[in-house]
């Protein structure tokens, strides 16, 4: 069974910092990976989609790598603002069209 | 892109009732629609996979007779909580198979539920 783990839980950060959450899995038979932000109480805004065939994914100051091969997914921000404060999600689906698997996710505080 | 949305937003309702929440895909039909279910400070759990015009699969663990589905045209599903209890207060997201790249999905912005 598909298990997804996110390593810290939680994570404080001074503004400026480049900083890297980990996402590990224990099936490396995927589809693809989702990185999501969840603000408090909101719902769920979709940051990077890798497919199980590429490495990683870029967009602005978030990059998201994929090692199927050791089961694991890190999202890198640069820079970090406190805008960036939210709960971060890692995500994947085993087959096209399946559910996603999420891990319980990051929560990621930056101080100005 | 791609819109889902879920109706209410927010709902209160006291132990005993019934509570109906709405999933609709806006501009793309869609024959499979996810329902999750979060508590707080946890991750998403799926609770049951809803498709168009036959019965939902439901994840073990999750009462089938309580949580009933129903996907009765490609853009709606709803998802009704029977007989609600405080500890079915949570916070229900819907998402839908959809978008440019494979496997993506579109999510609901979710409904959260308080029973008291």
């Amino acid at each position: 069974k598909q298990e997804v783990t996110q390593i810290p839980a939680a994570l404080s950060v001074p503004e400026g910092e480049n900083l890297v959450l980990n996402c590990s899995f224990t099936d490396s038979a995927i589809y693809n990976l989702q990185w999501f932000r969840q603000d408090p109480g909101k719902g769920l805004t979709s940051l990077l989609l890798i497919q199980s065939s590429q490495r990683e994914q870029t967009s602005g100051r978030l990059n998201a790598s994929l090692d199927k091969s050791s089961g694991r997914s890190t999202l890198y921000i640069a820079a970090s603002q406190p805008g960036d404060s939210a709960t971060y999600l890692c995500a994947l689906n085993n087959q096209a069209g399946t559910a996603l698997i999420f891990g319980k996710g990051t929560t990621l505080s930056v101080s100005s | 892109g791609a819109v889902v949305s879920q109706h209410p937003s927010w709902v209160i309702c006291k132990s005993g009732t019934s509570v109906k929440i709405e999933c609709r895909s806006l501009d793309f039909q869609a024959t499979t629609m996810f329902w999750y279910r979060q508590f707080p400070k946890q991750s998403l759990m799926l609770m049951a996979t809803s498709n168009e015009g036959s019965k939902a699969t439901y994840e073990q663990g999750v009462e089938k007779d309580k949580f009933l589905i129903n996907h009765a045209s490609l853009t709606l599903s709803t998802l009704t909580v029977t007989s609600a209890h405080p500890e079915d207060s949570s916070f229900y997201i819907c998402s839908a198979p959809g978008g440019t790249q494979p496997g993506e999905q579109y999510f609901g912005p979710g409904t959260r539920l308080t029973v008291t």
